[in-house]
């Protein structure tokens, strides 16, 4: 079974400050990994997404994240955070394994984001 | 591109009523999910349909809950009967197949279990 553990339910910044975001995975497959956020009463949309190719993905927003196979990690990272950043981000992560999978997307529990003038 | 239409985005019901919540994915998306969200928590897989067959409901309470995905394009929850631990975001998302594509959201119906 696949799991995503997130540390910290709530960080909180300065404006212009870096942002760091953990996210820990689990997962019997090589793993499919994705950050979504969450802003108060919408949806979720996505950010990014690991598919195996490079270890450094850029998303939008100025955001981007590394897969580090050895520390079974996907840390979310922006240099500078901004007033807009300010929302609840989610881990995910897929076991989908190629063939005939179909890939079930496993949230971790969210954390918190907030950012000070 | 049109998103995810869900509705309604609220509802508010009485313990052991029955309740119903409507989806409409992107336009061509094969994969449809639904998703319940209890505050404070990461969204809970309920059931995932591809096409209009079901390839994962291990996590749906079918005492209660039923889905389905008539001529694989719209999709209904339904919920029968409510219990107050139901009270949660309803989130549908649909991707344009099995696989890494990505998921995008509709804006989820909030439901009140009261």
């Amino acid at each position: 079974a696949q799991s995503v553990t997130q540390l910290g339910s709530h960080v909180s910044v300065s404006e212009g400050a870096l942002v760091l975001l953990r996210c820990n995975y689990s997962s019997s497959v090589p793993p499919y990994l994705f950050w979504y956020v969450q802003y108060p009463n919408q949806g979720l949309q996505l950010l990014l997404k690991y598919t195996s190719a490079a270890t450094l993905v850029k998303g939008i927003n100025g955001f981007e994240a590394e897969f580090k196979k050895s520390e079974t990690s996907f840390h979310l990272t922006k240099p500078s955070a901004h007033m807009s950043d300010a929302a609840e981000y989610f881990c995910a992560v897929s076991d989908y394994a190629g063939g005939t999978s179909y890939g079930k997307l496993t949230f971790g529990q969210g954390t918190i984001l907030t950012v000070h003038p | 591109e049109a998103g995810v239409a869900q509705s309604p985005r609220y509802k508010i019901i009485e313990k052991r009523q029955s309740v119903a919540f409507w989806c409409n994915p992107i336009s061509g998306h094969a994969t449809l999910y639904w998703y319940q969200q209890i505050l404070g928590q990461g969204p809970k897989l309920l059931i995932q349909f591809q096409n209009n067959g079901v390839v994962d409901d291990s996590q749906l309470p079918k005492d209660r809950f039923s889905a389905e995905r008539l001529k694989g394009v719209d999709s209904t929850l339904k919920i029968q009967p409510a219990k107050l631990e139901d009270s949660a975001v309803y989130l549908c998302a649909s991707s344009l197949d099995r696989g890494v594509n990505s998921a995008f959201f509709g804006q989820g119906t909030r439901l009140t279990v009261v």
